[in-house]
């Protein structure tokens, strides 16, 4: 059972910023909120993740609430490789990654 | 490239048999997890090993089982296969378990069961 709500999918245009969403209300206080992305035919890839404060690495930026409720990811300048389906995740106690249907980012050039 | 090694990339076979998938992690890596991916869905967890020892464990059949070895490689055994395990199957694999830390994903096994 998906512990987390992201839209089925997004469109934003290339060179734009994107902002995707996930609702996660039932977090606990020691999940870890982590972002992967997946390419086309590829398997997933590590983006960000976090526990309370916001984060920044060389892909994006994660903001979290401060309840933690809820989180975004945010693609500073979307680029057509940026194209793919994003993962919102919660780590939970037993050390696994529960996946949800993820967002589908359309990038129009 | 993750540096996660999945082999093979494609199966194909029929109803009845048994398969092996074999992935060998990151150099360093003592975690493995697998995970199925069936069509246009998430990855569903299966199984998790940590220096070869059964972590945690997900929504994994009973005809499926997987082990770690001692050189860190590990195997996912499917018997009995069905129409339904034609999936994408990953391997992935971390330093140690802990909740913060970042999975490195392999290519990715395709099975095709006929």
């Amino acid at each position: 059972d998906a512990k987390t709500t992201q839209p089925n999918s997004m469109e934003s245009n290339e060179e734009e910023p994107v902002h995707l969403p996930c609702n996660h209300s039932t977090i606990s206080g020691t999940d870890y909120i982590h972002w992967y992305r997946q390419l086309p035919s590829q398997g997933p890839e590590y983006v960000i993740h976090g526990l309370t404060s916001n984060v920044n690495n060389r892909m994006a930026s994660l903001a979290i609430a401060e309840d933690r409720k809820s989180s975004t990811l945010i693609l500073h300048r979307a680029t057509l490789r940026d194209a793919a389906v994003y993962y919102c995740i919660l780590r939970d106690g037993d050390y696994q990654l529960i996946w949800g249907a993820g967002t589908k980012l359309i990038i129009k050039p | 490239d993750s540096g996660v090694t999945q082999t093979p990339k494609h199966l194909i076979t029929a109803t009845g048999q048994r398969v092996t998938l074999r992935c060998s992690p990151r150099s360093g890596d003592l975690s493995v997890y697998w995970y199925q991916q069936s069509l246009d869905q998430g990855l569903q967890f299966l199984i998790q090993y940590y220096n070869g020892e059964e972590r945690a464990k997900g929504n994994i059949l009973e005809r499926f089982s997987a082990q770690q070895f001692p050189d860190l490689h590990s195997e996912l055994n499917l018997s009995s296969l069905e129409l339904g395990d034609s999936a994408l199957y990953f391997c992935a694999s971390s330093t140690t378990a802990l909740p913060n830390e970042k999975l490195f994903f392999g290519s990715g096994t395709q099975l095709s069961v006929l």
